[in-house]
């Protein structure tokens, strides 16, 4: 059964770093793309970042660009985001999800780890 | 970026009962549209990809339809399990965004 679970959050104040981890399993992780989406409370669902199966591409919103760094490690089926001088904007549960195919759409989610900036 | 924008921003309707969702993209572009479906509590649900076509498991009640910049999602006849909020998004180029939101609640 194909399975995204995250972790790493957690409350942190602002300007403070967090780093969420993505475990995958029941597919070949190494093949696929992979993203990472937010929402914040309240409000609806924010595209954060993009990594391709190699890492040779990544992309990142204009929220986030600069701060965070989304990365993968293929031999431990795992997908990263690093969070860096954290606002009190990037509140929100934070989803990884898997690139559907050759469509940037995402068939397969996480259930969400919360990261709370909190001062 | 393109921006979406979906409408209603709420949608009350009976079990039983035709819904039909719109997303206007700010450019337009062809077919590069998804649609989601989010209940509180769990992750969001694929429905629909490339404006039309339908994701595994997803009922037949389930439809996509339209190209850039008018996309539409319409569930013919909505089952109690369908009240949720649906997301249009989509991937014709990075950064990759959502609509806004559509909430369907019971009438």
């Amino acid at each position: 059964q194909v399975h995204l679970v995250e972790s790493g959050g957690g409350v942190v104040q602002p300007g403070g770093s967090l780093r969420l981890s993505c475990a995958a399993s029941g597919f070949t992780f190494s093949i696929y793309g992979m993203h990472w989406v937010r929402q914040a409370p309240g409000k609806g669902l924010e595209w954060v970042a993009y990594i391709k199966y190699d890492e040779s591409i990544k992309y990142y919103g204009d929220s986030v660009k600069g701060r965070f760094t989304i990365s993968r490690d293929n031999s431990k089926n795992t997908l990263y985001l690093q969070m860096n001088s954290l606002r009190a904007e990037d509140m929100a549960v934070y989803y990884c999800a898997k690139k559907f195919g050759n469509y940037d759409a995402f068939d397969v989610w996480g259930q969400g780890t919360m990261v709370t900036v909190f001062s | 970026e393109i921006v979406l924008t979906q409408s209603p921003g709420t949608l009350s309707l009976s079990p039983g009962e035709r819904a039909t969702l719109s997303c206007r993209a700010s450019q337009s572009f062809t077919s590069d549209l998804a649609w989601y479906q989010h209940k509180p509590g769990q992750a969001p649900r694929l429905l629909i990809y490339g404006a039309s076509s339908r994701a595994t498991d997803i009922p037949d009640r389930f439809s996509g339809s339209g190209s850039g910049p008018d996309f539409t999602l319409t569930i013919s006849r909505l089952e109690p399990e369908d009240f949720a909020v649906y997301y249009c998004q989509q991937y014709a180029s990075s950064p990759y965004t959502f609509g806004q939101g559509t909430k369907l609640e019971i009438k």
